[in-house]
């Protein structure tokens, strides 16, 4: 069965630190997908990034950073700069991807993230 | 905006009644998932469809029941509702092949009085 565990319930941190949010996940498959969403306070869920498990190289897209390691079956967020705009509920999720055409995700818990001015 | 629409965006009701959710997916995505997200249970995988078709089931009570029409657009019923009900539902579609990247819709908060 697949796991995502994000063991940090809330993180705040003073606004332009740097935060690294964690997630651990399990799978038995050789070839799956992790992914992160934000979800602000106005409740939709946005897409941040989508990683499969071929490509560990680390992704850079602006204050954002994506460290995927599968040998410790972690792929963790960074935001560099913090800013209040960022505060948010992050979940990162999973997606085993066995059938074309079935791509539910198992997400974790979330990690609150509040920035504070 | 993710494309996904959904209706209502609020929804209270009372214990025992029956509401319907009601989603629209991106133009041209053939999946359609249900999520619901509560305080106790986080992010919940309900149910998907794939063109109509119930393709992978989740932790969706007997309660609870779906479908998918031919142009796409997707229900969720829930009946016989309980206080425990109360969740932020959520649709999401997918592109297809695009494993996993689903866009959700901005979801439908139901409260059971």
């Amino acid at each position: 069965a697949q796991k995502v565990t994000q063991a940090q319930t809330e993180i705040s941190v003073v606004e332009k630190e740097d935060v690294t949010l964690d997630c651990v996940y399990e799978t038995r498959d050789t070839t799956y997908y992790l992914f992160w969403y934000k979800q602000p306070p106005s409740g939709e869920l946005v897409f941040l990034i989508r990683r499969n498990s071929f490509d560990e190289q680390n992704e850079i897209s602006g204050r954002y950073s994506w460290n995927f390691q599968k040998s410790t079956s972690s792929f963790n967020f960074t935001i560099t700069a913090s800013q209040v705009v960022d505060s948010a509920v992050y979940f990162c999720a999973l997606s085993e991807a066995r059938d074309f055409g079935n791509e539910k995700l198992t997400f974790g818990t979330g990690t609150r993230l509040t920035i504070i001015p | 905006d993710s494309g996904v629409t959904q209706t209502p965006k609020h929804l209270i009701t009372a214990t025992g009644q029956r509401v319907t959710l009601r989603c629209s997916p991106r133009s041209g995505d053939l999946s359609v998932y249900w999520y619901q997200q509560s305080l106790d249970q986080g992010l919940q995988f309900l149910i998907q469809y794939y063109n109509g078709e119930e393709r992978a089931k989740g932790n969706i009570l007997e309660r609870f029941s779906a479908q998918q029409f031919p142009d796409l657009h997707s229900e969720l019923n829930l009946s016989s509702l309980e206080l425990g009900d109360s969740a932020l539902y959520f649709c999401a579609s997918s592109v297809q092949g695009m494993a996993g990247e689903l866009f959700f819709g901005e979801g439908s908060r139901l409260t059971v009085l």
